[in-house]
């Protein structure tokens, strides 16, 4: 069955550091989202992107936060320079059209910035 | 602004007994709604959804009823297996290409 591939599954850093966390969505999927889950906290939205370009942006992505589909394959998350607050899960997922079959999440990376 | 809640963060089910997962939305323009499972360290995983045009879909053992006037879906699971125990996710989103909305979540025992 196709997955949604995430790496690496956890990822520690310096606060103040740059992290790039990668996602390789299913190959004919065309919608494709960033959700991050603080401990204990809900899956809160992040992005979503579209043909190339953000089609939707929570107040949580703010300029700290950039995606990149820099390939026919990879979609990548950057977060320029890290604060405490932005330790959590963060899963890449994708969707063939606007989720009326759900999205096809991948594991997350757990991201600690220490 | 929670637009969709999950006010259980937990529940237990013997094995075999049905389990109810409930959720409200306060969002009317929500048109299609999904729930997810979750196992420690992995993502969520769908696993049924309905669309606002019916109040019901089966899948096998898991139900999901819609009460639009309400604002209110459940998730029936019928014979709850120990498998099963995992968080269980209500998720909406408006077909207008608005993101999936998520809930807190409810941790889901089923005890053998």
């Amino acid at each position: 069955e196709p997955e949604v591939t995430q790496t690496p599954s956890h990822q520690v850093t310096q606060m103040g550091q740059e992290v790039i966390l990668r996602c390789v969505p299913i190959s004919n999927h065309l919608y494709f989202y960033w959700y991050r889950q603080i401990l204990g906290q809900k899956v809160e939205f992040l992005v979503s992107f579209y043909n190339n370009e953000i089609s939707e942006k929570s107040e949580i992505f703010d300029d700290q936060f950039s995606v990149e589909r820099p390939d026919g394959s990879n979609f990548t998350l950057k977060i320029r320079s890290t604060k405490l607050e932005d330790s959590a899960m963060y899963f890449c997922a994708s969707s063939e059209d606007r989720g009326n079959y759900g999205y096809t999440f991948g594991s997350g990376t757990r991201l600690t910035v220490v | 602004d929670q637009q969709v809640k999950q006010n259980s963060p937990s529940l237990s089910v013997q094995e075999g007994r049905i389990s109810i997962l409930n959720c409200d939305y306060t969002n009317s323009m929500f048109d299609y709604f999904l729930w997810y499972k979750k196992y420690p360290a992995e993502g969520p995983t769908f696993l049924i959804s309905i669309s606002s045009i019916k109040d019901k879909n089966e899948d096998g053992r898991f139900t999901v009823f819609l009460n639009k006037s309400a604002k209110h879906l459940s998730l029936h699971i019928v014979p709850s297996q120990p498998g099963d125990s995992a968080v269980y996710f209500c998720a909406a989103f408006h077909s207008g290409n608005t993101p999936l909305v998520f809930g807190k979540g409810t941790r889901l025992s089923v005890i053998a």
